[in-house]
């Protein structure tokens, strides 16, 4: 079936380092994608976004790769700070006959160490 | 200019019950798409609504069911609630209708327990 994944279920960094945060998608047929963060007791927030005819976008201080050769998503946060911690969801926007909808990965708990 | 806002934040309802969710998307928003997060599924896709009409539903049963009024503020319900239907229940407003690709803004959603 159609799913999006991630790899690890956390990720620990220290507080200016970079992270780098992987996602897996299965649908070959999906041309948009997404980077969400949702801090505890909020919705989801809109990180950065890619479109398939892109493999690379960069954003303030978060850049997003798309390698759909082998279907991979990733999210790099440089000189990660403690406000970064959050879970972070991937999702994919795949076409399905006339509709589309997104569907987001599991999601993965990023900690930042002081 | 406001963020999408939905309504009640917290609800406990017992078994059997029905429940009624709203949601204020942004202004000038058309689409609203409706998520339930829960920590084992975690995000997934309810059904999404585009000038009142539904435009693509998820996997849910029957027992999930939205409607969307010419303001563009839409309602979700659930009837005969089962333990397993608590949830965050997010709701995500865009411009235009979620095929276009377009970036989905999402509230703080609402906090279901059925008990």
């Amino acid at each position: 079936g159609e799913s999006v994944g991630l790899h690890l279920p956390t990720l620990s960094v220290q507080e200016g380092d970079n992270s780098i945060i992987n996602c897996a998608y299965s649908n070959s047929a999906s041309d948009y994608f997404i980077w969400y963060k949702q801090e505890s007791g909020k919705g989801p927030q809109f990180i950065i976004d890619i479109r398939s005819n892109m493999d690379k976008r960069q954003g303030q201080r978060v850049t997003v790769l798309l390698n759909k050769t082998v279907k991979h998503l990733s999210l790099q946060i440089a000189a990660t700070q403690p406000g970064d911690s959050a879970v972070y969801f991937c999702a994919e926007n795949a076409y399905t006959g006339a509709n589309s909808k997104l569907t987001f990965g599991k999601g993965i708990t990023l900690s930042v160490r002081p | 200019k406001a963020g999408v806002t939905q309504t009640p934040r917290y609800l406990i309802k017992t078994r059997g019950q029905q429940v009624t969710l709203s949601c204020s998307p942004i202004s000038g928003h058309r689409s609203v798409s409706w998520y339930q997060q829960t920590p084992g599924q975690g995000l997934q896709f309810l059904f999404e609504y585009f000038s009142e009409t539904q435009r693509n539903k998820g996997n849910f049963p029957g027992r999930f069911s939205g409607r969307q009024f010419s303001n563009s503020r839409s309602e979700m319900n659930v009837s005969t609630l089962e333990l397993g239907d608590s949830a965050l229940y997010l709701c995500a407003s865009s411009l235009g209708s979620s095929g276009a690709n377009y970036e989905q803004y999402f509230g703080p959603g609402t906090r279901l327990t059925v008990t």
